[in-house]
């Protein structure tokens, strides 16, 4: 079946540094890609998207890149913010499926200090 | 932020007593889903809703039930509430798939329901 892995965390930057949270996943077809991003208390928000493969999501600084060769997706920000401080998830979706079912990943907690 | 009050967003229960967790949508997307959020897991899909009364289970929906009378609300009952169940739930909805491109889901605020 479809599934996602992500990086264990947590991931400890000093603000201002290179974030990379790796995310491959498992999937027949041709999957939707999804990185969302969750804060203390709150809800997952919708960071980024990429539906086809070598499609780059981005916003807010966060890029992913959807790699078919390699079936990754990973979040990069070239310098965070202790603001960034939060858990992210990395999700697919079948591809074409109609109900837009989600798949997570375990998340990563980023923690960023001043 | 997508129109989406989930209610309660905090309670505490005892064993075997029935639950409903109430999602509130305005707007008028077709699909809504409820969530678990557990350490080392992640979300998981209880169940899934694609129309007024036309719903689905998904990957951990034993002991659980859900309802969509109407499109705006859709509720999440635990008949007979255990420990294993203390999780924090989350509400998403989307809108219809379009072209073959995948729609993503938006969320509520969660509710934490804790059950002694």
């Amino acid at each position: 079946g479809n599934s996602v892995t992500q990086m264990e965390g947590p991931v400890t930057l000093s603000e201002e540094a290179f974030l990379t949270i790796n995310c491959t996943y498992t999937a027949t077809g041709y999957p939707s890609l999804f990185w969302y991003v969750q804060y203390p208390g709150e809800g997952l928000q919708l960071l980024l998207k990429a539906t086809k493969a070598d499609d780059k999501g981005s916003n807010k600084g966060f890029e992913a890149t959807y790699r078919k060769e390699t079936t990754s997706f990973h979040l990069e920000k070239g310098s965070v913010q202790v603001s960034d401080s939060a858990v992210y998830f990395c999700a697919l979706s079948d591809r074409g499926g109609a109900t837009n079912k989600l798949i997570f990943g375990t998340g990563t907690l980023l923690a960023v200090q001043p | 932020d997508a129109g989406i009050t989930q209610s309660p967003r905090h309670k505490v229960t005892e064993t075997g007593t029935p639950v409903t967790l109430r999602c509130h949508q305005t707007e008028n997307h077709r699909y809504m889903y409820w969530y678990r959020q557990d350490p080392g897991h992640g979300l998981r899909l209880i169940h899934y809703s694609y129309g007024v009364k036309d719903t689905d289970k998904g990957e951990v929906s034993d002991g659980y039930s859900v309802s969509r009378s109407k499109t705006e609300d859709f509720l999440l009952t635990l008949e007979s509430a255990t420990s294993s169940q203390t999780s924090v739930y989350f509400c998403a909805i989307s809108e219809s798939s379009a072209g073959g491109s995948n729609q993503p889901q938006h969320f509520g605020d969660g509710t934490r329901l804790s059950i002694l």
